[in-house]
């Protein structure tokens, strides 16, 4: 089975600067179809999970555009490159052929 | 605008069942494979199962495998999960989400949750 490892699980970032959150496969997220299967969630608290990026770097529609993926094979990136205090939550990644998600990273304001 | 609403959640003891379900409108329902996914208190998301367009391909975590039943009405735009012998571990909110249009996941639209408690 597929693990999937995010680092940090926390993560204090001061409102207006960038802010990073790495996911590990424990194998590659290639497909059959060539296509990289790595999808990035947010929650907010209180809230349902919202999908943010999938295939690696596909922003969703209403997605800000300071939001960006990134990554190849087994190691992958969420960047925020200015963090808003909407932003805070925690962020997930899930392996996107067998729905494993990583342990969430919890990002908060300092 | 796609929305998705749960209901059948609540409180039940060990051992016991309940159906979740979930309805579906803003979106043609029938093309789309549907999923539930679970989040115990305080904990991470976990995928429980998924169902095609038609109803005939189901999938399920092991860990709910001969417990839980997915199912779909499409002439009522619903989804449901029966869920028997019921346990502690099986406590969680639980979201109804849209996948796309083939196997692969996708999980690009979310409900509100319901909450399962299972205790005596």
């Amino acid at each position: 089975d597929v693990v999937m490892t995010q680092s940090p699980l926390s993560l204090p970032v001061t409102l207006g600067q960038p802010a990073s959150i790495s996911c590990r496969s424990s194998q590659s997220l290639v497909y059959s179809d060539g296509d990289t299967y790595l999808t990035w969630f947010h929650q907010r608290p209180g809230q349902s999970p919202r999908r943010l990026i999938y295939k690696v770097s596909y922003r969703d529609s209403g997605v800000p555009d300071r939001f960006s993926g990134s990554g190849s094979g087994t190691d992958f990136t969420l960047k925020i490159s200015r963090v808003e205090a909407e932003d805070v939550g925690v962020y997930y990644c899930m392996e996107g052929t067998h729905y494993t998600f990583g342990q969430g990273t919890k990002l908060e304001i300092k | 605008e796609v929305q998705l609403v749960e209901s059948g959640g609540g409180l039940v003891q060990p051992g016991g069942s309940l159906r979740l379900s979930c309805a579906a409108s803003g979106f043609t329902f029938r093309i789309y494979w549907m999923s539930w996914v679970r989040q115990s208190p305080g904990k991470g998301l976990e995928w429980v199962a998924n169902i095609n367009q038609d109803g005939s391909e189901k999938y399920y975590v092991d860990s709910v495998k001969g417990r839980f039943t997915i199912s779909r009405d499409n002439a009522k735009d619903s989804l449901y999960l029966q869920m028997n012998s019921l346990t502690a571990e099986d406590t969680a909110v639980y979201y109804c989400a849209r996948d796309g249009k083939t196997v692969l996941p996708s999980l690009h639209f979310w409900g509100q949750g319901t909450l399962v408690t299972v205790s005596s």
